[in-house]
């Protein structure tokens, strides 16, 4: 079943509002990753976390790796119009032989 | 420029049909990746295989059939077993099976239509 949750599901952002999705696992991942896929295309790999805590940026995205390493956040400072599609997690999940769990995802949508 | 390659784009199929979906990759990776998306369930892992000649079911492998014949090609069977197969199909590669840490390439995807 459905290892991996995001929340919201769907999010309407004015351009230049900020955004944050939320990402938690009913077990503990080895490492988290993030996908983006724009409307009618394919899953993009944005970054990876490893260590407990950990914090990574990427210009205006941030990305958070709890400290039990069972949640993450990604978070988008001053939204555009470039930023709308669908954002993923996923992690390998221990004792399942690397199997990747996917998020269910947060479309996000951005309103000129 | 290596990448995975997924054919064909739009598939359309009659019920009580197999139908098989193409994945090749010439990024040397080898483990690959089939995937299920629907509207608002995000990613269901099929079928996965970390080496030539092995396999493993995902969560939803029921009415699908896989082979890997060769490190290249990961080909993905909808057989007429699959109650609900109408969905968008991903393949996807990572480096090595035992590398916890490498990230996932997709294909573009194949949309299957059975009426």
């Amino acid at each position: 079943g459905q290892q991996v949750m995001q929340i919201p599901q769907y999010q309407h952002v004015q351009e230049g509002e900020d955004f944050t999705t939320y990402c938690n696992s009913s077990t503990t991942l080895s490492n988290i990753q993030w996908y983006k896929q724009r409307p009618g295309g394919h899953p993009v790999f944005l970054i990876q976390l490893v260590k407990s805590g950990e914090v990574k940026k990427q210009k205006r995205l941030t990305f958070q790796f709890g400290e039990a390493k069972k949640n993450s956040s990604l978070h988008i400072t001053a939204t555009q119009t470039t930023d709308v599609g669908t954002y993923f997690c996923a992690g390998p999940v221990r004792n399942t032989g690397n199997q990747f769990y996917f998020g269910t995802g947060t479309s996000l949508t951005v309103i000129p | 420029d290596g990448g995975i390659t997924q054919s064909p784009k739009y598939l359309f199929r009659k019920e009580g049909q197999n139908v098989t979906l193409s994945c090749e990759q010439n990024l040397n990776h080898d483990a690959m990746y089939w995937y299920r998306q629907d509207p608002g369930q995000g990613l269901r892992l099929i079928y996965y295989s970390q080496i030539v000649n092995d396999f493993q079911k995902g969560d939803i492998a029921e009415g699908y059939s896989v082979s890997r014949e060769k490190k290249e090609s990961f080909p993905l069977t909808v057989t007429s077993a699959q109650k609900n197969p109408t969905a968008f199909y991903l393949c996807a590669s990572s480096i090595g099976h035992r590398s916890y840490n490498s990230p996932l390439h997709f294909g573009n995807g194949t949309r299957l239509t059975v009426t």
